[in-house]
């Protein structure tokens, strides 16, 4: 079956470091992949799109990368910020009827 | 332009009985999709309206059924409710400009329901 896993464990780092979480899926062949951050209570909020035929993306200070090969894809915050602080969730998905399927998230808190 | 929104925010009710939950998409957005998200899990795909008719099911029992009306607003509804069912409902918009391709969501702040 397909699955889709990220650090069940909280990650935390020092303010201007770089955080990197990780999002592996299997048993999927995604046409693209999107992360979300998402803050307790509240909705997710869409972050980045990376399709299949692009290795790496770019907004501001976050970039992901997509590994077809690995199944894997690494998404990065430069320089953190306490206010980063959230769960990221990553959705690979095959397209079609745009049913995003959701990872479980990773908990990251950057450190004052 | 008004984002998704929600209601209620909050409820709370008994096993056995049902519950309707309302979500106004974005404007312009054709199409609606239904999240349960447990605590401490990741959103869990229920179901997609588009054009008032469902497009796309994920792995949940027929209790959980609903409706999307000629203005593209969606209700969920839940029968026969089980303590399982606690937890956090969001409703997402998408546009009619996205291609199979894109699939951005624009999510609600949820409604929280406790089933006791």
């Amino acid at each position: 079956s397909q699955k889709i896993e990220q650090n069940s464990e909280a990650l935390n780092i020092q303010e201007g470091k770089t955080a990197t979480l990780t999002c592996n899926y299997t048993n999927y062949s995604p046409a693209y992949l999107q992360w979300y951050r998402q803050d307790p209570g509240r909705g997710p909020v869409f972050l980045l799109l990376i399709r299949e035929n692009e290795k790496e993306k770019r907004k501001e200070r976050l970039k992901v990368t997509f590994d077809t090969t690995l199944k894997q894809s690494l998404f990065h915050i430069t320089a953190s910020q306490p206010a980063d602080s959230a769960t990221y969730l990553c959705a690979p998905d095959s397209g079609g009827y745009q049913k995003v399927t959701f990872g479980t998230g990773t908990k990251l808190q950057v450190i004052p | 332009e008004t984002g998704v929104t929600q209601s209620p925010t909050h409820l709370i009710k008994t096993r056995g009985q049902q519950v309707t939950l309302r979500c106004s998409s974005q404007s312009g957005h054709n199409t609606v999709s239904w999240y349960q998200q447990a605590l401490g899990q990741g959103p869990q795909f229920i179901f997609q309206y588009y054009r008032e008719e469902e497009n796309g099911r994920g792995n949940f029992p027929p209790r959980f059924s609903g409706l999307q009306f000629p203005n593209y607003s969606s209700e969920l509804n839940v029968n026969a409710l089980e303590l399982d069912d606690s937890a956090l409902y969001l409703c997402a918009s998408s546009s009619p400009l996205a291609g199979p391709n894109t699939g951005e969501l624009f999510f609600g702040e949820g409604s929280r329901l406790t089933v006791l």
